[in-house]
């Protein structure tokens, strides 16, 4: 099954840095989500975007939905050592290509912050 | 509470016996999902429902099977042709009745399955 590329996979912060991450697709989204996942648990969504350009705040999370519809970030500020944990969008492909409402996950982005 | 209750937690079975993963949700949504999640990689569709009594295969059902009885309850079977049971399955729901294109999925905290 399509996949999303979600960068990077990991990647070790200070306390107090700001994060970026990111997903790209080759077809056109309508929606993107944003999800947390911490270990052995589900995935807590985080921010939902439905329109290009749309750009969403969740306290120091902020997201965006891509113009060119194909892409979103996902930007942490000022990291504390609670935001560990596996970061993963999810994109639901326009109707008209896919034929269906289902989503498609990347593949996820670890995060660890260093105190 | 609203949400999705899946259990049990933790479920250990020996190769070659089926075994049911319980998916239950109060949050009235039509749709519900099963994903199985192994290390290093996204999440894989196994079964989706859109309606009750309805389903469709996703992308590795393979091995898997699944009913939809009533709205709330969404269980899967991991039987024994499927190869490699062992992961972490996640069950989800959306809520289809507003604009089906763009409401987002809710999950359950998972179920760990082991097969020896």
């Amino acid at each position: 099954g399509q996949q999303l590329n979600q960068s990077p996979q990991s990647m070790f912060i200070q306390e107090g840095e700001d994060v970026s991450m990111n997903c790209t697709s080759s077809s056109i989204f309508n929606t993107w989500l944003w999800y947390k996942q911490e270990p052995g648990e589900g995935p807590v969504l985080l921010i939902a975007l439905y329109k290009a350009g749309e750009l969403t705040s969740n306290g120091r999370l902020t997201a965006q939905f891509g113009i060119t519809r194909k892409d979103s970030f996902l930007n942490i500020s000022a990291s504390i050592p609670s935001d560990v944990g596996i970061y993963f969008c999810a994109g639901q492909p326009s109707l008209q290509y896919s034929g269906t409402y289902k989503y498609i996950f990347g593949t996820g982005t670890r995060l660890k912050v260093l105190a | 509470d609203g949400g999705i209750t899946q259990s049990p937690k933790y479920l250990f079975r020996k190769e070659g016996q089926n075994v049911t993963l319980s998916c239950e949700q109060n949050l009235n949504h039509d749709a519900m999902y099963w994903y199985r999640q192994d290390p290093g990689q996204g999440l894989r569709l196994i079964y989706y429902s859109q309606i009750v009594n309805d389903f469709q295969k996703g992308d590795i059902a393979e091995g898997y099977s699944v009913s939809r009885e009533k709205k709330e309850s969404f269980p899967l079977t991991v039987t024994s042709a499927q190869k490699n049971p062992t992961a972490f399955y996640l069950c989800a729901s959306r809520d289809k009745g507003q604009a089906p294109n763009n409401s987002p999925l809710h999950f359950g905290n998972g179920t760990r399955l082991t097969v020896t």
